[in-house]
């Protein structure tokens, strides 16, 4: 089964700077999908930065960019140019490109980050 | 376009009393989703829904849980009855899947609903 780290609880950054917020999983597979989903104090959560494995280039959205490293099995998301709208939890999410049968597309979610901005 | 809903948003009851929350999906989504995010976790899935034919239900504590999706649209997930350690959380998604295609296929999340289990 496939398990998603998330080793920072919590995380702050000041406006306008820059934070990296980290994420480790372990998988056997060798094509699968990652997902950085943020949630905001009203729950309602929202995809932010989503990766192919197959893909050697890191996505980016606008101020959020990841570090996906495959062979060390790591996707860290960068903020940069911090606002205050980004004061949220994160979550990393894993899903596999092709499930076995009988499987299916389900997320696996880490524990999330909590990143407060400061003003 | 509208996004996922869920009703209520927020819901107290007693042990052993019951609750049901209900979800409408993302028009032309054919994939529904529930979800169970206790304080301080991420979300685990409890019940995935392929129109109205049951996905993966192998989290689902199925002694005292139980959904459906009838004609493949609106869905229902309903606890009775309910236990303290219930109090979380629940959230529905939808996706859109086109069948023996892969797809990134994005799941969409509604507000979800908060429940207390006193």
């Amino acid at each position: 089964a496939q398990t998603v780290t998330q080793s920072q609880p919590e995380m702050s950054v000041q406006e306008a700077e820059t934070v990296t917020l980290s994420c480790t999983y372990d998988t056997s597979e060798s094509d699968y999908y990652l997902f950085w989903y943020k949630q905001p104090p009203s729950r309602q959560m929202i995809l932010v930065i989503r990766q192919e494995a197959y893909k050697q280039q890191n996505a980016t959205e606008n101020r959020f960019s990841v570090n996906f490293q495959k062979a060390a099995k790591s996707f860290s998301l960068k903020i940069s140019d911090s606002q205050l709208g980004d004061a949220a939890m994160y979550f990393c999410a894993y899903r596999s490109a092709y499930p076995k049968r009988g499987s299916n597309y389900k997320l696996t979610f880490g524990k999330g980050t909590l990143l407060t901005v400061n003003p | 376009e509208a996004g996922v809903a869920q009703s209520p948003r927020y819901k107290i009851i007693e042990k052993r009393q019951s609750v049901a929350f209900w979800c409408n999906p993302i028009s032309g989504h054919a994939t529904l989703y529930w979800y169970q995010q206790i304080l301080g976790q991420g979300p685990k899935l409890l019940i995935q829904f392929q129109n109205n034919g049951v996905v993966d239900d192998s989290q689902l504590p199925k002694d005292r849980f139980s959904a459906e999706r009838l004609k493949g649209v609106d869905s229902t997930l309903k606890i009775q009855p309910a236990k303290l350690e219930d109090s979380a959380v629940y959230l529905c998604a939808s996706s859109f899947r086109r069948p023996r295609r892969p797809s990134t296929d994005t799941q969409y999340f509604g507000p979800g609903t908060r429940l207390t289990v006193l």
